[in-house]
Parts: C-alpha cells; structure tokens; sequence
C-alpha cells in the first residue's frame, strides 16, 4: 500500500480545460514534488514545497500552478495546456530535514493525455 | 549536459544469477545517490540509498556499491528474480547551501529483464 496518493489516476482534458490534481501523503513529510514524466524517460523535477512554501520553480510554464494547502496535501491546476504537456504526472514526499532527507517517496502518479 | 548517467538501456539475466546495475556521474557536489525501482504506470519505488561517506550499503538482496574517485556506483540485486523486471532509476543529489530540499537528478534508467 503506498502512503503518497493521487488523483485521478487517469485524466483527458481538452486544450481549453481546467483541472486538478490532487497528491495526499500519510508519512508526516514537511516536503513535497510535482515531476513529470514522458516515457522511456526520467522523471523531470517541476515545483518543491517546503513547509507548505513553494521552495523550488523549476521554470515550469505558467499554465501549471501548484499549491499546498496544508502539510499533507498538494494539488496541480492545470489550465490551457498543450499536447506536448501529456505524460505522467508524479507525486513525491520527503522529510524536510535529517539523515535521510534525499529519500523521497513516490506516489502512483495521474496519466494526462491533452487532446 | 547529463550529470547522472546509466550507459546501459536494459540488461536479461537469469533468475537466480546476479544483476549488475551502473550509474556514473559527473557534479562532485553530489553528496547521496540512490537507486528507484519502476514498474510501468506506476510510480518510482524507493530501493536503497548510500550516503557519499559509504562506499557500500547493503539490504537485503539488494547492495549498492560507490566508488568516488570514478564517480561511479552500481547496484547488484542478488539473487535475481522475475519479479525484479522493471525499470531502475539512479539518482543522486547534494546538500545545496541555500536550500535543506533534496533535489533529485535521474538517470535514464535501465530496464532489467530476469528469466525464469
């Protein structure tokens, strides 16, 4: 059973659509991720929070807007994206401090396709 | 410019042998790496990890090996089984200065293959 959760599990949504993704995680962690990963590729680091605060951008286009409403929660709202954005979109928790701090936890992650 | 690589896309061993895994590296920064394991459609599974104070942790059927003056590690799953066949991430990261989160950079992966 995985601590970290995502919803949905799949997504479609049109170039015009606005949605959401939605990341739980059960693990006390102070820190969370949003990655996203196109296939036969690595996962690609997009925003960090830590302490509920947006730590790390990682250039990431506007269209994509994270926020963290409480420690345990993380959502992504998505907004006049592109087909190119389709791919797999992962959720990560990790202490925010200590020995083992680099050790982040995965979730199962939300296939969106953009039509 | 990559600064995590893994050279080799996929690698068949027979179960029971041993799997051999490599990851090399190039930012001398990188101050712990550690190995994900992925099944498809699902999300990176936590393996091992090793602190570049270590040159060897072990776990189980699985050790990773860190040899700093190559800037090279390796993960050797023994023995290996079926259900070892997926896809196998290294990834490293450091202590940056102005910052406590771990960033992780990902290697390419390679896709493992244990026959029965």
């Amino acid at each position: 059973d995985t601590e970290v959760t995502q919803t949905p599990k799949h997504l479609v949504m049109g170039m015009t659509n606005k949605k959401s993704l939605k990341c739980e995680q059960h693990m006390g962690h102070r820190a969370m991720y949003w990655y996203k990963q196109k296939a036969k590729k690595p996962p690609e680091l997009m925003f960090v929070y830590s302490y509920e605060k947006l730590s790390i951008n990682e250039s990431v286009p506007s269209r994509f807007s994270p926020e963290c409403p409480n420690s345990s929660l993380l959502n992504l709202h998505l907004h006049a994206l592109q087909p190119e954005d389709s791919a797999l979109y992962l959720c990560a928790s990790s202490q925010e401090s200590g020995p083992r701090f680099y050790e982040q936890y995965f979730g199962p992650g939300t296939r969106l396709t953009v039509t | 410019d990559q600064q995590v690589k893994q050279n080799s896309p996929s690698l068949s061993v027979q179960e029971g042998r041993i799997s051999i895994l490599n990851c090399d590296y190039t930012n001398s920064m990188f101050d712990y790496f550690l190995w994900y394991k992925k099944y498809p459609a699902e999300g990176p599974t936590f393996l091992i990890s090793i602190s570049s104070i270590k040159d060897k942790n072990e776990d189980g059927r699985f050790t990773v090996f860190l040899n700093k003056s190559a800037k090279h590690l390796s993960l050797h799953i023994v023995p290996s089984q079926p259900g070892d066949s997926a896809v196998y991430f290294c990834a490293a990261s450091s202590n940056q200065a102005s910052s406590n989160t771990g960033k992780l950079i990902f290697g390419q992966g390679t896709t493992l293959q244990v026959k029965p």
